[in-house]
């Protein structure tokens, strides 16, 4: 079993909005990311948890805030958005954290920010 | 600055043809490699990895690796229709704990 689970699928917020993105796995990975992608573009990395604790922030602006309240979850609380963070926001997790560990997606959140 | 060349494409092949893909990095420390693939709007889906100079097979798909000129490359036997996607080379260097290094991805066509 290789699955990591987003919800939601499709969001739609204004700029006033908060909401959370949600990403959980039951696969005993250790190292949860958050990925942003935007349209002909490749993956582009925010953030990495190894262990629960935050190791990576990737200079994300602070109207992205990650959380990860246990090993099997993710969360990504969104907040004072702008129209160009519209993006398929993509949750991944690997065993370890480091080489020769594969990487899996999740489906994805697709964002829309009006 | 570590990098991950792929040319961007199209690759058009015809249905029943070898399709071949290419990746070249700039980091000589990279000891993992990845091939992903990534329908229109959907998530990239992870369909090969290899960490060993030489080639490792899995189905229609084949990995090749050469360290000592710092490519990879993956060939798609029998291609399908339903193989047409972009597929995203990525690369991990084994210097601590690092991220993958993403390419920029090769659309591939196959005609029937």
């Amino acid at each position: 079993d290789t699955e990591v689970t987003q919800t939601p699928k499709h969001l739609v917020m204004g700029m006033t909005n908060k909401k959370s993105l949600k990403c959980e796995q039951h696969m005993g990975h250790r190292a949860m990311y958050w990925y942003k992608q935007k349209a002909k573009k490749p993956p582009e990395l925010m953030f990495v948890y190894s262990y629960e604790k935050l190791s990576i922030n990737e200079s994300v602006p602070s109207r992205f805030s990650p959380e990860c309240p246990n090993s099997s979850l993710l969360n990504l609380h969104l907040h004072a958005l702008q129209p160009e963070d519209s993006a398929l926001y993509l949750c991944a997790s690997s065993q370890g954290w480091g080489a020769n560990t594969e990487a899996f997606f999740g489906q994805g959140t697709r964002l829309t920010v009006v | 600055q570590k990098e991950v060349e792929q040319n961007s494409g199209p690759l058009s092949v015809p249905e029943g043809a070898i399709a071949s893909l290419n990746c070249t990095y700039s980091d000589r420390g990279s000891q993992s490699f990845f091939w992903y693939r990534q329908y229109s709007g959907k998530s990239p889906e992870l369909i090969m990895f290899i960490y060993s100079n030489g080639d490792k097979e899995d189905g229609r798909f084949t990995a090749q690796l050469n360290k000592a000129s710092q490519y990879v490359s993956l060939l798609i036997r029998d291609s399908q229709p339903s193989d047409s996607a972009t597929y995203l080379c990525a690369v991990n260097i084994n210097a601590g704990n690092t991220p993958l290094v993403f390419g920029k991805g090769t659309r591939l066509s196959v005609i029937a």
